[in-house]
């Protein structure tokens, strides 16, 4: 079956400007990880989301970050008035469940955005 | 904080050659620990995993085994092959109540030579 799938692949954008980032999780995995991977802070955790219960935040760096996932399924993440320090590849992750033997993440082949 | 510290890299190796990558954590409770890998081009792999002290996990002729007295999950092959190039990170998971978001190493670069 399909996996994750993330859209754009890449993206290049000036400084200040707003961006949006796209996920599709694997079809019924009902957690939904973001994760960032930049140079110099290697893979770190943005947001989690788990059925219909609130997301967990706690990862997101700054106010500029939001992500929602609507219907269960799809999730943006949004980076507003985006800085340099943006830079870096954005990975989505979903998984069956959170917890347990079904919790195994999936990632998808990520974004990577460019803040000129 | 949970933490995962890999040793640095880049390590380049002959084929057939040992392969070890040493990993350590700092967690409170009980972790998971994951190797995940990833190929040139391609996106993240869990490799193996294990879930509770003296597990071994395996896969692909890797293993690690969870050492709780030494917070350790190396990583090992006994000869390694050109198709294992690639960036390794080693991972875990504390399952601190719903959320089993995974805290990474910085990961390690692989390269064999034929």
């Amino acid at each position: 079956g399909a996996g994750v799938s993330q859209s754009p692949s890449n993206k290049v954008t000036e400084k200040g400007k707003d961006v949006e980032l796209r996920c599709d999780p694997i079809s019924g995995h009902t957690a939904l990880y973001w994760y960032r991977q930049s140079l110099g802070q290697g893979l770190e955790f943005l947001i989690y989301f788990q059925g219909n219960s609130a997301p967990d935040k706690s990862g997101l760096p700054s106010d500029r970050f939001s992500a929602e996932r609507t219907g269960g399924s799809v999730s943006t993440l949004t980076i507003q008035r985006t800085q340099q320090e943006d830079s870096a590849v954005y990975l989505c992750a979903s998984s069956f469940l959170s917890t347990g033997s079904n919790n195994e993440q999936f990632f998808g082949p990520g974004t990577r955005l460019t803040v000129l | 904080g949970d933490s995962v510290t890999q040793m640095e890299g880049p390590v380049t190796l002959s084929e057939e050659a040992f392969l070890t990558i040493n990993c350590t954590y700092t967690a409170t409770g009980y972790p998971s620990l994951f190797w995940y890998v990833q190929y040139p081009g391609e996106g993240l792999q869990l490799l193996l995993k294990a879930t509770k002290a003296d597990d071994k996990g395996s896969n692909k002729g890797f293993e690690a085994t969870y050492r709780k007295e030494t917070t350790s999950f190396h990583l090992e092959k006994g000869s390694v092959q050109v198709s294992d190039s690639a960036v390794y990170f080693c991972a875990l998971s504390d399952h601190t109540g719903a959320n089993s978001k995974l805290t990474f190493g910085k990961g390690i670069t692989l390269s064999v030579r034929p």
